[in-house]
């Protein structure tokens, strides 16, 4: 059974800390997603990569926020520094996209971030 | 730009009752649309999705979706809800652009 694994799957840190979360996408799927989850702002979509490119980052604070796919088995996203306000549920997501594909997304399990 | 708008923030009801969930979006192009669950705790799953065809659209669980293009709508519907139905319903369109989501609280 196939998942989208994600860690660390807790994490407090201090403000001004790197923070970096790791994503292990589904074998053989092309998109790669970052979510922000908290109670005021819902589900927000960061970045997404097609083939490891980035498609789209605009919903992410740039002066602070990176995502990266170095390979096609791992995405990345790096908070530097961070900040309180970053503390959130933090999900990635993987599917295929494209002709014939499903076009579905798999949530890994998240991970909760805490800024002190 | 692309949007969704999810209507209800809360819902609450009680065990059997019907449940519909209102989803509408703003979005020119091709339209695939789709509605996640998210039980406590636990991470998105799909629940159903329409990308063309038949308008009503069915997914896991016994829960349904129309869509109604001139009407920009999508919504969520159960004819009989359950406890643990308790979750929150996302709507999403195409670019992946989710709904604020609707939190459904279902008495025993």
């Amino acid at each position: 059974d196939a998942r989208v694994t994600q860690t660390p799957r807790h994490k407090v840190t201090e403000m001004g800390q790197e923070v970096t979360m790791r994503c292990q996408p589904i074998l053989g799927h092309n998109t790669v997603f970052w979510y922000r989850q908290t109670m005021m702002q819902g589900l927000e979509l960061l970045a997404y990569f097609r083939n490891r490119a980035p498609l789209d980052d605009s919903g992410m604070p740039k002066d602070r926020f990176s995502a990266e796919m170095p390979d096609a088995t791992l995405a990345t996203l790096k908070i530097q520094p961070s900040e309180p306000r970053d503390s959130a549920v933090y999900f990635c997501a993987s599917g295929l996209w494209g002709r014939g594909s499903t076009d579905t997304q798999y949530f890994g399990p998240g991970t909760r971030l805490t800024v002190l | 730009a692309q949007s969704v708008s999810q209507h209800n923030h809360h819902v609450i009801l009680s065990e059997a009752a019907s449940l519909e969930l209102g989803c509408n979006y703003s979005y020119g192009g091709t339209v695939n649309l789709f509605w996640y669950v998210q039980y406590p705790g636990q991470h998105l799953q799909l629940l159903l999705k329409y990308f063309s065809g038949d308008p009503l659209v069915k997914g896991i669980k016994g829960f349904e979706a129309e869509f109604i293009k001139s009407k920009f709508s999508f919504n969520l519907r159960k004819p009989s809800v359950q406890w643990s139905d308790t979750a929150e319903y996302f709507c999403a369109v195409v670019d992946m652009r989710f709904g604020a989501g609707t939190r459904l609280t279902v008495k025993p």
